[in-house]
């Protein structure tokens, strides 16, 4: 079975210090793609950072990081200096081809709060 | 630039009223098109995805459909709501062809009462 799973429903960091968000997928194709997003209390979807399956280096975008184990098969996101601004829900998503074109499958997420 | 836009941003409708959700993007040419809904609390879930016009593909069997008259409109629609279709609905884009992120639209809530 393809999926994503956030066995963190919620999690609470002190602000300046680092927290790890975890993600687990399950696919048997070769070639996926996985993404972390950010959605905050207005709803929107904000794109994070992204992991390619053959990306040999984890990814990194400023404070945000990837820790990818294919072996494993997990994905987790790093934030390191947590910010207030950080405080938001976060969903780890799969991206794999079907049909020709991309298919997603996001995972239920994890709600950050970051204290002051 | 490319954006996404979405409206209405709220709506709120009676049971066995009709939906018609309007989703565009500006500044990209033939991209995928998704509909997502997001239950409260919830992660999200894939309704239709769109490779060109006319093109539709349906990933959850419900009362909902969806078209696409023109390259980057994109239009959810039901004949008739059901109090389950409560729920956030969101738009996204992505490039087709290329490995990268999709790109979502701020989203509608939708209340039926």
């Amino acid at each position: 079975a393809q999926k994503i799973t956030q066995t963190q429903p919620g999690m609470f960091v002190q602000e300046k210090e680092a927290v790890t968000l975890d993600c687990t997928y399950d696919t048997s194709d070769p070639s996926y793609g996985l993404f972390w997003y950010k959605q905050p209390s207005s709803g929107e979807m904000i794109f994070l950072i992204y992991q390619g399956s053959y990306d040999q280096q984890n990814a990194t975008e400023g404070r945000y990081s990837l820790n990818f184990q294919k072996a494993r098969k997990s994905a987790n996101l790093v934030i390191s200096a947590s910010q207030l601004g950080d405080s938001a829900m976060y969903f780890c998503a799969m991206r794999l081809t079907s049909r020709g074109t991309y298919k997603y499958i996001f995972g239920t997420g994890t709600r950050l709060k970051v204290l002051a | 630039s490319q954006t996404i836009h979405q409206w209405p941003a709220t709506l709120v409708q009676p049971v066995g009223s009709p939906l018609s959700l309007e989703c565009t993007v500006e500044g990209t040419s033939n991209p995928n098109l998704y509909w997502y809904r997001q239950a409260a609390g919830r992660g999200l879930q894939l309704l239709f995805y769109s490779v060109g016009i006319g093109q539709i593909s349906s990933e959850v069997p419900q009362n909902l459909s969806a078209s696409r008259p023109q390259d980057r409109q994109f239009i959810l629609s039901s004949k008739k709501l059901l109090l389950s279709d409560s729920g956030f609905y969101l738009c996204a884009w992505s490039v087709q062809g290329a490995v990268e992120t999709q790109y979502f639209g701020p989203g509608t809530r939708l209340l039926v009462l």
